[in-house]
């Protein structure tokens, strides 16, 4: 596709409800990440794949977030009993190659989540 | 581990000079990235810096001071427009994924 696309752009969860975000990249793109990004803050890193490899989550907050890409294309970022905390933006990235030096990250509009 | 230090707000006139800066610290480097992200809106890629110097790129130019740890993104002839998050993110070896800073909100005003 042109860019990177994001659904639902809107979520209201009930605390204790699980959520699946989704996340289409611009097609061919190798590499795929997901962040968090609270209001007023910077996006804080969450997970990245290659491919369909899941390369690192050392980014996710708890065993209840979870994330999978099995095609290397569509990713799904999972968070399970939703919690207040969880309120945030969730963005979705992707770039061409699998390394950053000279290479262009390209955000989705991400997934706005508030857990009531 | 990454640190990176830039101010939390700036406010700018409609047609001046801003100098938007960011310190930072990273295991290695691989590079540094401006992004703009307008309230509500993705992240937009601005500018890229991996040697040192000044990257011209229309109003906007991007310097970069690897000894120093040391990054800034200057913007000319601000207009309203320009009212934004800009986020600084150093890139350094052994991570593939970007690590932003929180971000300088900037407010230009007529």
């Amino acid at each position: 596709g042109a860019g990177v696309s994001q659904s639902p752009r809107y979520k209201v969860a009930k605390r204790g409800q699980d959520v699946a975000l989704r996340c289409d990249p611009i097609s061919g793109h190798v590499s795929l990440f997901w962040y968090q990004q609270a209001l007023g803050q910077g996006p804080e890193f969450l997970t990245y794949f290659q491919n369909e490899a899941q390369l690192d989550k050392s980014g996710l907050p708890s065993d209840r977030f979870f994330a999978e890409r099995p095609e290397g294309s569509v990713s799904t970022l999972k968070i399970q009993r939703t919690q207040q905390e969880d309120s945030a933006v969730y963005l979705c990235a992707s770039s061409r190659a699998g390394r950053i030096s000279g290479n262009t990250i390209y955000f989705g509009e991400g997934s706005w989540l508030t857990v009531v | 581990g990454q640190n990176i230090d830039q101010p939390t707000e700036m406010t700018a006139t409609e047609g001046a000079i801003v100098q938007i800066n960011c310190t930072y610290q990273t295991s290695g480097f691989n590079g540094l990235f401006w992004y703009q992200q307008h309230a509500g809106e993705a992240p937009t890629f601005l500018s890229y810096n991996v040697l040192d110097g000044l990257e011209e790129k229309g109003r906007f130019s991007s310097f970069l001071s690897r000894s120093k740890g040391y990054s800034y993104l200057l913007l000319k002839e601000l207009q309203m427009k320009d009212s934004a998050s800009y986020l600084c993110a150093p890139a350094g070896t052994g991570r593939r994924a970007l690590t932003f800073g929180s971000g300088t909100r900037l407010q230009v005003q007529p």
